[in-house]
């Protein structure tokens, strides 16, 4: 079956412009994950969703990150105002909410800020 | 708070040698172990995971033991094939606490040489 799908695949923007990042989870998976790769940083964690709602934001930087989750499916990640430290690949994961351990990964969005 | 700590890499091995990644993580509790491969141009996958002290994950001729009283999680195959090459990440979450994000080490390229 399908996997995870993000886009665009490739995102390149001017600072302080705002962006806005989708991720598309495996059809029937409840609980979606946004997770950041970077250099400087590793893979960090940044909200975890169960539905629509958002029970662990704790990873969000700062304010201008926000999420949200629409029809227990789809989900935006925005980025305002950007920054050049926001360059990074924006990995989406999704999982059946039974099945806790397995998180199935998309290919990412790779934002470069410039 | 939770780490995963690796060794830093790249590890380079010719076909057919012995693998081992080391891992060890810090956290109270009873967290859950895993580890995801990166193949080049793909998403990261989970590799195999241990969710109680002791348990031994294996998949694909990986392996890797949960040892609570000395917090490792290393991986090690027997006999490595160019196909192995990749970046291997250690991670933990802890499903004690509910808290579903995983946390990951930093990374670990392996190169496999013919």
């Amino acid at each position: 079956g399908a996997g995870v799908s993000q886009s665009p695949s490739n995102k390149v923007t001017e600072k302080g412009k705002d962006v806005e990042l989708r991720c598309d989870p495996i059809s029937g998976h409840t609980a979606l994950y946004w997770y950041r790769q970077s250099l400087g940083q590793g893979l960090e964690f940044l909200i975890y969703f169960q539905g629509n709602s958002a029970p662990d934001k704790s990873g969000l930087p700062s304010d201008r990150f926000s999420a949200e989750r629409t029809g227990g499916s789809v989900s935006t990640l925005t980025i305002q105002r950007t920054q050049q430290e926001d360059s990074a690949v924006y990995l989406c994961a999704s999982s059946y909410a039974r099945d806790i351990y397995e998180q199935y990964f998309g290919p990412g969005t790779r934002l470069t800020v410039t | 708070g939770d780490s995963v700590t690796q060794m830093e890499g790249p590890v380079t091995l010719s076909e057919e040698a012995f693998l081992t990644i080391n891992c060890t993580y810090t956290a109270t509790g009873y967290p859950s172990l895993f580890w995801y491969v990166q193949y080049p141009g793909e998403g990261l996958q989970l590799l195999l995971k241990a969710t109680k002290a002791d348990d031994k994950g294996s998949n694909k001729g990986f392996e890797a033991t949960y040892r609570k009283e000395t917090t490792s999680f290393h991986l090690e195959k027997g006999s490595v094939q160019v196909s192995d090459s990749a970046v291997y990440f250690c991670a933990l979450s802890r499903m004690d606490t509910g808290r579903r994000a995983l946390t990951f080490g930093s990374g670990t390229r392996l190169q496999v040489q013919p």
